[in-house]
């Protein structure tokens, strides 16, 4: 069964730390993984997006990583601010005939000044 | 810079009230969907088109129409709104099937009474 798991559910950081966001996948054939940020209110809005030969990806201070063998992937936000305080949501698509996407539940970041 | 518009933003309806759900993208992209998003789950696809004039059913299609009569617009319609349907819908766009949804608008919040 196609899945994807987002840990942790929730998290609260100070602001000008670092964090790590974790996604797991059972999905076959993989195509590609895309990070989403969604703040409160409004749409997701994609960070990066990752295929199958890419180690890792930045986009500022986010940096996702994939590593395809353990189907694995993370989100690294570098000096947390109390704008980055949203849901962070992994998609994986599978490529099966025609493309399926499956989305995490997310990762509910709360900074803290 | 527009992107994915959708109206309206919040409606409140009655148990077998009917209503249609827009949404207009001007990035010229070939493929939208129709997402619910409820708590404690991943967004779930209804509806998705490939081009103009075409739709195909998602995950969770029953109870929802859509139309793609203009390649600028897709309508999310409830042809009897029921409780179950309670849920913040979003729609999404891409320029390719392999992109996944790239651009999602800020979301309707449809509540049934």
């Amino acid at each position: 069964k196609n899945q994807v798991e987002q840990s942790p559910q929730s998290l609260i950081i100070l602001e000008g730390k670092n964090c790590t966001l974790q996604c797991n996948y059972t999905v076959s054939p993989f195509s590609n993984l895309r990070w989403y940020k969604q703040d409160t209110g409004r749409g997701p809005v994609s960070l990066t997006i990752m295929t199958f030969s890419e180690n890792t990806k930045s986009n500022g201070r986010y940096t996702a990583t994939l590593d395809a063998d353990t189907k694995q992937s993370s989100l690294h936000i570098t000096a947390s601010q109390l704008s980055d305080s949203a849901s962070y949501i992994c998609v994986v698509s599978a490529s099966l005939g025609t493309y399926k996407y499956i989305f995490g539940t997310g990762t509910r970041l709360k900074v803290l000044a | 810079n527009a992107g994915v518009t959708q109206t309206p933003k919040f409606r409140v309806l009655k148990t077998g009230q009917s209503m249609t759900l827009l949404c207009a993208q001007d990035m010229n992209h070939e493929y939208m969907y129709w997402y619910r998003q409820d708590p404690g789950m991943g967004l779930r696809l209804i509806h998705y088109s490939v081009g103009e004039g075409t739709t195909a059913k998602g995950e969770v299609p029953d109870g929802y129409n859509v139309s793609r009569l203009k390649k600028q617009n897709f309508l999310l319609g409830l042809e009897s709104a029921a409780p179950s349907q309670t849920s913040v819908y979003f729609c999404a766009s891409s320029r390719t099937v392999r992109d996944q949804p790239q651009h999602f608008g800020d979301g309707t919040r449809l509540s049934i009474l």
